[in-house]
């Protein structure tokens, strides 16, 4: 199976402060059709998940330009800049490249 | 507008059967994969499985021959069966639509699932 790796565990960050979340895999992410299916997603408090970023770098529909997504083969990073309240809760990577789909463990952006 | 939601037990006993149950409206399951992703607090989030618009079927090999998925489009349901719960399966339960490849753009509230006798 894939093992999709989150650093930092947690975050603190100041509002309005700029983060960054690393997520590595134990293999390439590069499918054979050539797209890499790498995704985030935010779970917040009491929440289901939500998407926010799939195939790297796209952002969902709604998603503020706040948060951008980059990385190749298997090292990738979501950004998210000018943090605002409502972006607080546990950030996810996940692969669909591969069977089994996998996700991370996971990194809690808090409050400083 | 979209919507899914996930009804199940609540409380199943170890070695017992657990069936969930996620309703869907706004879209037709013939046309979106649909997924089922559980939260435990031993492994985080582990996609389980999905069906596919023309019914197929995709597993997690870590449940073995333990799950099983099924749909009634008449019903606008999905169904999730999985047998020989141990304690570690205790959890939250999604269902989620896929819209394109790994992305899931809606989820149900999920349901909270005990084992435990």
């Amino acid at each position: 199976d894939v093992v999709m790796t989150q650093t930092p565990v947690s975050l603190s960050v100041s509002l309005g402060g700029q983060v960054s979340i690393s997520c590595r895999s134990s293999q390439s992410l590069v499918h054979n059709n050539g797209n890499t299916y790498l995704s985030w997603y935010l779970q917040k408090p009491g929440q289901s998940p939500q998407l926010l970023i799939y195939k790297v770098s796209n952002r969902f529909s709604g998603i503020s330009d706040r948060f951008s997504g980059s990385g190749s083969g298997t090292d990738f990073t979501l950004k998210i800049s000018r943090v605002e309240p409502d972006d607080l809760g546990v950030y996810y990577c996940g692969q669909g490249t591969q069977y089994p789909r996998t996700f991370g463990g996971g990194t809690k952006l808090e409050l400083k | 507008q979209v919507q899914l939601k996930e009804t199940g037990p609540g409380l199943v006993q170890p070695t017992q059967t657990l069936s969930i149950t996620c309703t869907v409206s706004g879209f037709s399951l013939t046309s979106y994969y649909m997924q089922w992703v559980r939260q435990t607090p031993g492994k985080g989030l582990e996609w389980m499985g999905f069906i596919r618009s023309g019914g197929s079927t995709e597993y997690n090999s870590e449940f073995k021959s333990r799950l099983s998925i099924s749909r009634d489009t008449s019903k606008n349901q999905v169904f999730l069966k999985m047998n020989s719960l141990k304690t570690e399966d205790t959890g939250v339960y999604y269902c989620a639509r896929e819209v394109q490849r790994f992305s899931f753009d809606y989820w149900g509230q999920g349901v909270m699932v005990t084992v435990s006798s």
